[in-house]
């Protein structure tokens, strides 16, 4: 079984500040790595994942995350964020043998302020 | 492309009522999975379809839950005597599935969610 860590329920930030979000896992097998962000009474947008090869993964909206296997982590950050940043963070993992299912983390909300 | 898509976005119902939720997946996605979003829990994943295959029902949380799927499209998740704990915002995904081609098969694409509320 895999398992999903968020250390931070809520993380607030000032506006063009460095953000950090964690993510730590746990898994007997090999995982793919997503991490998914859900804005105010929206769905789950896919922002980046980690498949093979680079450990350092870029994706939308300036985000980019580094899967370190040895500390079984999958942080993410953005250099400078924006207001509209302001959502929940969703981390996640799946297998990679045959089909599997998301296990997500709680969740991390990112408060962006002026 | 159109992406997943479900219906209604809100459902506002009484204790003891039944409710079906719909799920419209992204065209060519043999891969269907609904998930439970509520306070306190996170996100859960309740049941997965995979093209004919039998689905995989080992998140439903109770035989007030079930699922089907017609025609290898679109699902629906039933809800029978509804209780106030079942009160979520309730998600479907798809993805390529099983022999998926040019996209890592397990990427799932999220629609936006049908909240549910139970009185």
């Amino acid at each position: 079984a895999q398992s999903v860590t968020q250390l931070d329920s809520q993380v607030p930030v000032f506006e063009e500040a460095p953000v950090e979000l964690r993510c730590n896992y746990s898994s007997s097998v090999s995982v793919y790595l997503f991490w998914y962000v859900q804005y105010p009474n929206q769905g789950l947008q896919l922002l980046l994942k980690y498949l093979s090869g680079s450990t350092l993964v870029k994706g939308i909206n300036g985000f980019e995350a580094e899967f370190n296997k040895s500390q079984t982590s999958f942080h993410l950050r953005k250099p400078s964020v924006h207001i509209s940043d302001t959502a929940e963070y969703f981390c996640a993992v799946s297998r990679h043998s045959g089909y599997s299912t998301l296990t997500f983390g709680k969740g991390t909300m990112l408060l962006v302020s002026p | 492309g159109a992406g997943v898509s479900q219906s209604p976005s809100n459902k506002v119902t009484e204790k003891g009522k039944d409710v079906e939720l719909r799920c419209d997946p992204i065209s060519g996605h043999t891969a269907l999975y609904w998930y439970r979003q509520s306070l306190g829990q996170g996100l859960e994943f309740l049941i997965y379809f995979q093209g004919n295959s039998a689905p995989d029902k080992s998140g439903l949380p109770s035989d007030r839950f079930s699922a089907e799927r017609t025609g290898g499209s679109v699902s629906t998740l039933t809800i029978q005597r509804t209780q106030q704990e079942d009160s979520a915002v309730y998600l479907c995904a798809s993805s390529l599935g099983r022999g998926g081609q040019g996209e890592n098969p397990e990427t799932q694409y999220f629609g936006p969610g049908t909240r549910l509320l139970v009185l």
